[in-house]
């Protein structure tokens, strides 16, 4: 069974970079699937924002591209969000989840974080 | 973007009812449609994808149906564990994109 588990901090200031882990067992993430990170802002709106393939690309929500960086390590299977210049309207909570065929079907518990000063 | 369309934002059944969500495209999505549930407190969950095909250990009293921009689920004989927010996704075209949210409630 895949478990995905996010991690990072909880309060990120403005203009700051927000980082966060996800980190995966039961598979290895270069084995195949795409890995995605997704959030949820408060009200409930929903937003793919990117993934990483098993290869190793990427691809971003447009909306994003110009702050949104997604990595990984192969060696301790995880792979990474970074946002830069946060603003209060990043605030979320973030998931990861194994993508396969453009569907998620497997997420993390999300990880809340907060922007403010 | 392709935008997405969901209601009702909330719904209170009385247990036993079949209830039933709807979600419409702003374009053809050709079915790359998937529904999740998400309970409170936990993370999604997948139902649904390619608009009608139920998610390995999904119980069958789940359905989707629809085509085109037009898309459904439905939940029969509505279960007290069925109490959550359901979301649709598209898939069809990037960036895939969510619908706004279903909370199902009991009567």
């Amino acid at each position: 069974e895949i478990q995905l588990q996010e991690s990072g901090p909880g309060l990120v200031k403005p203009s700051q970079s927000l980082s966060l882990t996800c980190s995966v067992t039961g598979y290895t993430i270069t084995s195949g699937y795409d890995w995605s990170w997704i959030r949820k802002f408060p009200g409930n709106k929903m937003e793919w924002m990117g993934y990483i393939s098993y290869s190793g690309s990427t691809n971003y929500n447009p909306s994003l591209k110009s702050r949104i960086s997604i990595t990984r390590d192969t060696s301790k299977n995880q792979f990474f969000l970074q946002l830069n210049s946060v603003t209060t309207e990043d605030t979320a909570t973030y998931y990861c989840a194994e993508t396969e065929g453009d569907v998620m079907d497997a997420w993390g518990q999300g990880a809340s974080v907060t922007v403010s000063s | 973007d392709i935008q997405m369309t969901q209601s009702p934002a909330s719904l209170s059944a009385s247990l036993g009812e079949t209830v039933t969500i709807e979600c419409r495209a702003s374009e053809d999505i050709y079915n790359g449609l998937a529904w999740y549930q998400q309970k409170p407190g936990k993370s999604p969950q997948l139902l649904i994808y390619n608009a009608n095909s139920l998610h390995t250990g999904v119980p069958s009293r789940f359905s989707g149906s629809g085509s085109g921009t037009q898309y459904s689920l439905k939940i029969n004989s509505l279960q007290s564990e069925d109490v959550a927010s359901y979301f649709c996704q598209q898939y069809y075209n990037y960036p895939f994109t969510f619908g706004s949210g279903t909370k199902l409630e009991i009567k």
